[in-house]
């Protein structure tokens, strides 16, 4: 199984600043394709959760462009440019490359 | 775009359950779609996947125990929950191909 490595496991901003989580796979996630599907999620409180950036670097629909991916390989980054009371939750990365699919084990961004 | 789940509740160990998810907005029959469950203060976990020809591949800590299934004419994703283990309770969400699209989640309780 591809293990997905998330850090750090929380972080504490104030409104305005940046934050980076960084996440490795253990195996490479490009597909036959050519194509990497690594995505990013937040979970908000009591929400379910959302789907922010596909395939490294996509913003998904709706998604304010505050959020950005980068990354290939093993090795991604999801940056929150200036951070918005809104963004609290917890961020998973996930990979859809291999079965079974798998999450990093999550990143609780919390408002200072 | 909604999904939303049903069929969760309280069950006793080795008993069964069926979830439905029930999905409009989009072309259902062209996505594929997984089970992801998430048991309680904890993170997200891939149960299941049926393609769009309804090809199934599982976890395998359910392999064997759980059916994924869908009903294209009825818009309607399912998964057969048998011989349950406490292990199992969780929130149960479907979500698409991707993760683009997720539902509200129901709730399994295994317990005596």
């Amino acid at each position: 199984d591809v293990v997905m490595t998330q850090t750090p496991p929380s972080l504490s901003v104030a409104i305005g600043q940046s934050v980076s989580i960084s996440c490795k796979s253990s195996q490479s996630l490009v597909y036959s394709d050519g194509k990497t599907y690594l995505h990013w999620l937040l979970q908000s409180p009591g929400r379910s959760p959302k789907r922010l950036i596909y395939q490294v670097s996509n913003l998904g629909s709706g998604v304010p462009d505050r959020f950005s991916g980068t990354g290939s390989q093993k090795d991604f980054t999801l940056k929150i440019s200036r951070v918005e009371a809104e963004d609290l939750g917890v961020y998973y990365c996930a990979q859809t490359t291999h079965f079974p699919l798998t999450f990093g084990s999550g990143t609780k961004l919390e408002i200072k | 775009v909604q999904l939303v789940e049903s069929g969760g509740g309280l069950v006793q160990p080795g008993k069964s359950l069926k979830l439905s998810c029930s999905a409009s907005g989009f072309t259902f029959s062209s996505y594929g779609m997984h089970w992801i469950r998430q048991a309680p203060g904890k993170g997200l976990d891939w149960v299941a996947y049926i393609s769009s020809s309804s090809g199934t591949v599982y976890a395998d800590a359910v392999k064997g125990r759980f059916t994924i299934s869908r009903d294209n004419a009825k818009n309607t994703l399912y998964l057969q929950l048998n011989s349950l283990k406490s292990e199992d309770t969780a929130i149960y969400y479907c979500a698409s191909r991707s993760f683009a699209y997720w539902g509200q989640g129901t709730l399994v309780t295994v317990s005596s």
